[in-house]
């Protein structure tokens, strides 16, 4: 089916590690965004991008690294993890920005848990 | 900064009755767009409903309407006949276009009683 797939979709890392988080989507969508997810805090913007080659910081951009190469693909890197990353993540896609295109499709979420 | 803010961490609804959950936000744009997605207990983010600003007439979607008041900046989600497929946490969304962030509230936990 087509949409937003993430992995993986648990990982438990210890403080320092690295990691990347995956996320494809095959609706060529030119919009794409990594949140995470804290209880009492809602959703809390990382990165996105407006297209291949192109990314921009959210919110909450710091110990994270993204990058846009295809269409398809938006990987979110942690770079040394921290306790204060524990979290769920997750990516979401769209047509664009504009009316009628601004509808996010969302992943399945991925819990990451940092010792 | 756009803010929103949902001021009830949890409500409770009666299945077959009437709930409205409420959301408010602070903006100083004339255009922009307000979402209601749904998180059931299996974590999936589903849109709800949206609501374009430019419009006057509140959008609905089945069992799902709003209350768009935009002096107010207020936009509060009214479920009728609840199900218990309902029960989810329901995120209040504001996005303004162009290169801005989409920004949620906190989440309302609705729990349906049979």
């Amino acid at each position: 089916n087509a949409g937003v797939t993430q992995t993986p979709k648990f990982q438990v890392l210890k403080t320092g590690q690295s990691m990347t988080l995956q996320c494809a989507q095959d609706m060529n969508h030119e919009y794409m965004s990594w949140y995470r997810q804290d209880p009492g805090m809602g959703l809390r913007l990382i990165h996105y991008s407006v297209g291949a080659g192109i990314t921009d910081q959210g919110e909450v951009p710091n110990g994270y690294n993204v990058s846009r190469s295809t269409t398809e693909d938006f990987p979110l890197r942690l770079l040394s993890a921290a306790p204060s990353q524990t979290s769920v993540y997750f990516c979401a896609s769209s047509r664009g920005r504009s009316s009628g295109a601004n509808v996010l499709t969302f992943g399945a979420g991925s819990r990451l848990t940092v010792l | 900064a756009q803010t929103v803010t949902q001021s009830q961490p949890e409500m409770s609804v009666q299945e077959a009755e009437t709930v409205t959950l409420s959301c408010t936000y602070d903006t100083s744009e004339s255009d922009y767009y307000l979402f209601w997605y749904k998180q059931p207990p299996s974590r999936q983010m589903i849109l709800v409903i949206r609501q374009e600003a430019y419009k006057q007439q509140n959008a609905t979607e089945n069992r799902f309407s709003v209350n768009f008041q935009k002096a107010a900046k207020s936009f509060s989600l009214k479920i009728s006949d609840s199900q218990l497929g309902d029960a989810a946490m329901y995120f209040c969304a504001y996005f303004p276009g162009d290169n801005n962030d989409m920004r949620f509230g906190a989440g309302t936990r609705l729990t349906v009683k049979p």
